[in-house]
């Protein structure tokens, strides 16, 4: 079975400062992991993944992540955020196996950045 | 190329009635998946389906069906609304079974009175 945590709910953070939103997962089989951003009234939006290789991983907007295998996170980052970052971001994770490979959702950390 | 699209994008329903939602694919994709997401929570994984078969499925009760046709579009049917039923209802598809990037639809929210 597979869980996602994302451990804050929500937060808030001042224009050109930098954030981390913190993730992190459990499973009894490897994962893939990923981040989406969901901007209001709009679906989901790929920001990054991580499949193998590289720990650090970056994607999308300026947004970068890092792959933690033995405290089992994938923090998301980002050096200095804009107005335009305020929406909701999901962790997710997908079990490395044939078939079906469905997301599991962690519950979502609200970003606002104040100007 | 065409995103992928849903609709309706609103819909109200009453309790005990039943509800049909669409889905287009992106061009070329011939996965969809489809997600609940209840106010103030993530995505919850209801179903997959592959070449019109379908190919995983989370834990939703049998009320929640799907089809995909030949074009790769898709159908989300609920029978018997309840109220937790309420919800956006996310279609995403990709390229392949498996381990490729979902794209997501912007959903249809679902009111059940």
């Amino acid at each position: 079975a597979q869980s996602v945590t994302q451990l804050d709910s929500q937060v808030p953070v001042f224009e050109e400062a930098p954030v981390e939103l913190r993730c992190n997962y459990s499973s009894s089989v490897s994962v893939y992991l990923f981040w989406y951003v969901q901007y209001p009234n709009q679906g989901l939006q790929l920001l990054l993944k991580y499949l193998s290789g590289s720990t650090l991983v970056k994607g999308i907007n300026g947004f970068e992540a890092e792959f933690n295998k033995s405290q089992t996170s994938f923090h998301l980052r980002k050096p200095s955020v804009h107005i335009s970052d305020t929406a909701e971001y999901f962790c997710a994770v997908s079990p490395l196996r044939t078939g079906a490979n469905n997301l599991f959702f962690g519950t979502g950390t609200r970003l606002t950045v104040i100007p | 190329e065409t995103g992928v699209t849903q609709s309706p994008t609103h819909l109200i329903k009453t309790r005990g009635q039943q509800v049909t939602l669409r889905c287009s694919s992106q061009s070329g994709h011939n996965t969809v998946s489809w997600y609940q997401q209840a106010l103030g929570q993530g995505p919850q994984f209801i179903f997959q389906y592959y070449r019109e078969e379908e190919n995983g499925r989370g834990n939703f009760p049998p009320r929640f069906s799907g089809l995909q046709f030949p074009n790769y579009s898709s159908e989300l049917n609920v029978n018997a609304l309840e109220l937790d039923d309420s919800a956006l209802y996310l279609c995403a598809s990709s390229f392949v079974q498996g381990i490729s990037e979902q794209y997501f639809g912007p959903g249809t929210r679902l009111t059940v009175t």
